[in-house]
């Protein structure tokens, strides 16, 4: 069973340009989240979503960040016009359905870096 | 709201020497508590998680933490430190969302370095 899968590893961007996030979760697993990891600080919770729908985003920057599940493919976090202060690693969870909060399993992460 | 305090950004022991890396939490209903691990550039591994029942949990690699409550700790220990438990390490509280999800609180993280 394939872990939590990101891409990509790593993502350089300009002032300006567009981000896409990917997060394919674990086989069997109906519930993301997106976590942000600024230098030197923990994880901070950004949103939860379910296929093809927002559950909760309230960690969610009010502008240029959106997430998505779509009913087929993976998850995607974009950010749109990306400035310096989004340089981050972001992580993405999955949960399996009636874990009832106790289980979460993280990706390996985005590292994007905003020249 | 839940909250998690983590004493100590920075902790140094040497190999073979107890590890002790501690957590305080704040939360308003029976927390759900965990602890990961993290190399440099990778993701977060689960070393091991409290939700319900016996107060000392057992996890990966040797580690184990116990859950007071009186104290709303649950620090993490082993007792022989190993050169490749150099990581960081975070303490988490699970806050139960609407749809049965989880929202993961973390502490700022415990860089733990282990010396010869």
């Amino acid at each position: 069973n394939a872990g939590v899968m990101q891409n990509p590893r790593h993502l350089v961007r300009r002032r300006g340009q567009e981000a896409r996030l990917r997060c394919s979760p674990m086989k069997g697993h109906s519930h993301v989240y997106w976590y942000r990891q600024l230098p030197e600080e923990g994880l901070k919770f950004m949103v939860y979503l379910q296929k093809e729908n927002i559950i909760d985003e309230s960690g969610m920057p009010k502008e240029r960040f959106s997430a998505e599940f779509p009913k087929e493919g993976p998850s995607i976090l974009r950010i749109q016009q990306v400035v310096r202060g989004d340089s981050a690693a972001y992580f993405c969870a999955s949960s399996p359905p009636n874990a009832g909060g106790t289980e979460a399993f993280f990706g390996q992460g985005t590292r994007l870096t905003v020249v | 709201a839940q909250s998690v305090t983590q004493l100590g950004s920075h902790v140094s022991v040497s190999e073979g020497a107890l590890v002790l890396l501690r957590c305080n939490y704040s939360s308003s209903v029976p927390p759900y508590l965990f602890w990961y691990v993290q190399y440099p550039n990778q993701g977060l591994q689960l070393l091991l998680k409290y939700t319900t029942g016996a107060t000392l949990v057992k996890g990966i690699n040797g580690f184990e933490a116990e859950f007071k409550k009186s104290e709303t700790s649950f620090h993490l220990t082993k007792p022989s430190a190993h050169m490749s438990d150099a990581a960081e390490y975070f303490c988490a509280v699970s806050d139960i969302l609407t749809g049965g999800g989880n929202k993961l609180t973390f502490g700022t993280g415990t860089q733990l370095k282990v010396e010869l």
